[in-house]
């Protein structure tokens, strides 16, 4: 069965940092690009990041672009996301999900975490 | 960035009554094209990708299709299980979702 597993979260004032973590089980991590999806309270879905299988590439929008890192420990099956300089409008579930599809870029996500809050506010 | 437009915001159906939300990106994407259900409090699930294939386990009362460059997702027979907000996906150089429908029951 597969299982994304997320931490990390929780209260952090604005311009300071926080780092989560996925940790993946039931297939085999090092196969699949992964991506970090989030959704503001009362709000839609949001794409924030992806990488590569192998960690080589990764991927953001303009607006955490600087600011996220999104790397992968493939040993340990677990995927993370650093935040820097976090903003109030960061405030959001941030969910890890498995990338599947398309030749170059995949084009959906079939698993998905149960997703953790951040919060950021003084 | 490509811009998707989804429709209803809001839906009110009832039981049994056959239901459409459809989504039109601002350019093409070919078949790059997926369906997503949330329900309350949950994270959200695939129900369709490839604009018309059903994900493992999606009952079969969804079903996505695609007329030119406008993609529907297609609920037969709505259930009391079907009611949340539903989001389509698309991928060209980046991923933007759609701003979601809210299905309730009427």
């Amino acid at each position: 069965e597969v299982q994304l597993v997320e931490s990390g979260g929780g209260l952090v004032q604005p311009g300071r940092s926080l780092k989560l973590s996925c940790v993946a089980s039931g297939f085999t991590f090092n196969n699949y690009w992964m991506t970090w999806i989030r959704q503001a309270p009362g709000k839609g879905l949001e794409w924030v990041a992806s990488i590569t299988n192998t960690g080589g590439s990764t991927y953001y929008p303009d607006s955490v672009k600087g600011r996220f890192t999104i790397s992968r420990d493939n040993a340990k099956s677990t995927l993370y996301l650093q935040m820097n300089s976090l903003r109030s409008e960061d405030t959001a579930t941030y969910y890890c999900t498995r990338a599947r599809g398309g030749l170059y870029l995949p084009h959906y996500f079939d698993y998905w975490g149960q997703g953790v809050m951040v919060t950021v506010s003084s | 960035d490509i811009q998707m437009t989804q429709s209803p915001a809001s839906l009110s159906a009832s039981l049994e009554e056959i239901v459409t939300i459809t989504c039109q990106p601002s350019q093409g994407i070919g078949n790059y094209l997926s369906w997503y259900q949330q329900k309350l409090g949950k994270s959200p699930q695939l129900l369709i990708h490839s604009a018309t294939s059903l994900a493992d386990g999606v009952p079969s009362r969804f079903s996505g299709s695609r007329s030119g460059t406008q993609y529907s997702l297609k609920i037969n027979r709505l259930q009391v299980e079907d009611t949340g907000i539903y989001y389509c996906l698309q991928i060209s150089s980046t991923w933007t979702f759609g701003g979601g429908t809210k299905l309730e029951l009427k």
